[in-house]
Formats: C-alpha cells, sequence, structure tokens
C-alpha cells in the first residue's frame, strides 16, 4: 500500500543551523509529494510540492527535491530561524488521482535562539 | 480570501456524551475533507465530500461518526457516543483544485 516515513523527532537546533528532515515514500507508480507545516495551535499549511520526479519544490527558503531512485522527498533549509519551530509533515496523494492524502507521522522542529 | 473556518477550537466532554463539530469551507471549494489527528500522528482522512455527495467515507467509523454538508456548502461532524479514543484534533480541509488543500485551525477534543 501507500504509506509515507519521516524521521522521529522532536528535532532541536541552534539557529542559523543547517536543516534536513528525511521523508521516504511507499507508492504504486509516482504519487505527487508534499510538505506541510503545523504552526502552534494552528492547521496545517502546504509549504511545497513536487509532481513529477526530479521537481524541486520551494518555498519560504525551505527546498525538496523529488527523488525516484530512492524514493524520497526530504526536505532541507539552509539556515533556520526561531519562526521555523513547528511541526513538519510529508505527504503524498498517490498518481490513481483520488486525491486522499497520505501523511507522515510528523517531526517536530524546535529552533533555539 | 478568508480560509477555513472550524468551531468551536475546544471541546471538553464525558465518555457517552454527544459532540458536533462545524466546519465552513472557502467559498467556491466544491471538496471537503475531515480528518482526525491523534497526538503525535499525521491526520487521517475520515470523509470527503464533493459539493453534498460522499465521495470516501472509508475510514469513519460509522457506529458513532456521522457527517452531512447541507446544500454543499458547511459541514457537521457528530460523535455519539463519544469514547475516550476519540480524543484528537479533528481538521477541516476544501479544495477547489487537485492537490490544493486548505485547512482550518482544528477543534481539539478531550474526552474523559
Amino acid at each position: 500500500g501507500n504509506s509515507v516515513t519521516q524521521m522521529e523527532g522532536p528535532v532541536t537546533l541552534s539557529e542559523e543551523a543547517f536543516l534536513t528532515i528525511n521523508c521516504t515514500y511507499t507508492a504504486t507508480g509516482y504519487p505527487s509529494l508534499f510538505w506541510y507545516v503545523q504552526y502552534p495551535g494552528e492547521g496545517l499549511q502546504l509549504l511545497l510540492k513536487a509532481t513529477k520526479a526530479d521537481d524541486k519544490g520551494s518555498n519560504k527558503g525551505f527546498e525538496a527535491t523529488y527523488r525516484k531512485e530512492t524514493t524520497s522527498f526530504h526536505l532541507e533549509k539552509g539556515s533556520v530561524q526561531v519562526s521555523d519551530s513547528a511541526v513538519y509533515f510529508c505527504a503524498l496523494i498517490p498518481r490513481n488521482r483520488d486525491d486522499k492524502i497520505i501523511f507522515g507521522k510528523g517531526t517536530r522542529l524546535h529552533i533555539l535562539p | 480570501e478568508a480560509g477555513v473556518a472550524q468551531s468551536p477550537r475546544y471541546k471538553i466532554i464525558e465518555k457517552r456524551q454527544s459532540v458536533a463539530f462545524w466546519c465552513n469551507p472557502i467559498s467556491g471549494h466544491a471538496t471537503l475533507y475531515w480528518y482526525q489527528q491523534i497526538l503525535g500522528q499525521g491526520p487521517k482522512l475520515l470523509i470527503q465530500f464533493q459539493n453534498n455527495g460522499v465521495v470516501d467515507d472509508s475510514q469513519l467509523p460509522k457506529d458513532r461518526f456521522s457527517a452531512e454538508r447541507l446544500k454543499g456548502v458547511d459541514s457537521t461532524l457528530k460523535i455519539q457516543p463519544a469514547k475516550l479514543e476519540d480524543s484528537a484534533v479533528y481538521l477541516c480541509a476544501s479544495s477547489l483544485i487537485l492537490h490544493e488543500q486548505f485547512f482550518g485551525p482544528g477543534t481539539r477534543l478531550t474526552v474523559l
């Protein structure tokens, strides 16, 4: 079946550090891939997405590249800020286009000033 | 543009009681979703509406959960009777086009 596996948190970094949150997936065919962010007390917000292999999604300094060879979609940011503290969810929508998002369990990120 | 609205934001009830959540999607969004997010986990889809018709309710515990979307706009999700394991955040989302789901702030339910 379809599934998403992401690194467990919490991840604690100092401000301006480099961030990587790993995400791998299992799916039939080539799904669309997403990163969502959930700030404290708020709903999920779409951070970035990639719909085909080798696509790079980017937003607010975050990037992720769709790697079909390694079935991965790792989230990266070169210099994190305290305001990036949140929970990050990797997700996919299968290629059968039924629009059902499958989420990973989430990774809590805590940035120290 | 106004986002997805949900109410209440917080609800505390005792087990075996009933509870209802309300969602107002973004204007013009035909598709509406209800998710359950248990602490430490990703959201799980409970039900998906296209206008006022149900597209997918395969993960909705139909013995106690029900949802409706009258007139294809607002939606309510009801739990009757509630169990301890229903404690979670209930998220509503809406979309206009494939892959672009917008989420509301959620309702945090605590069942004692």
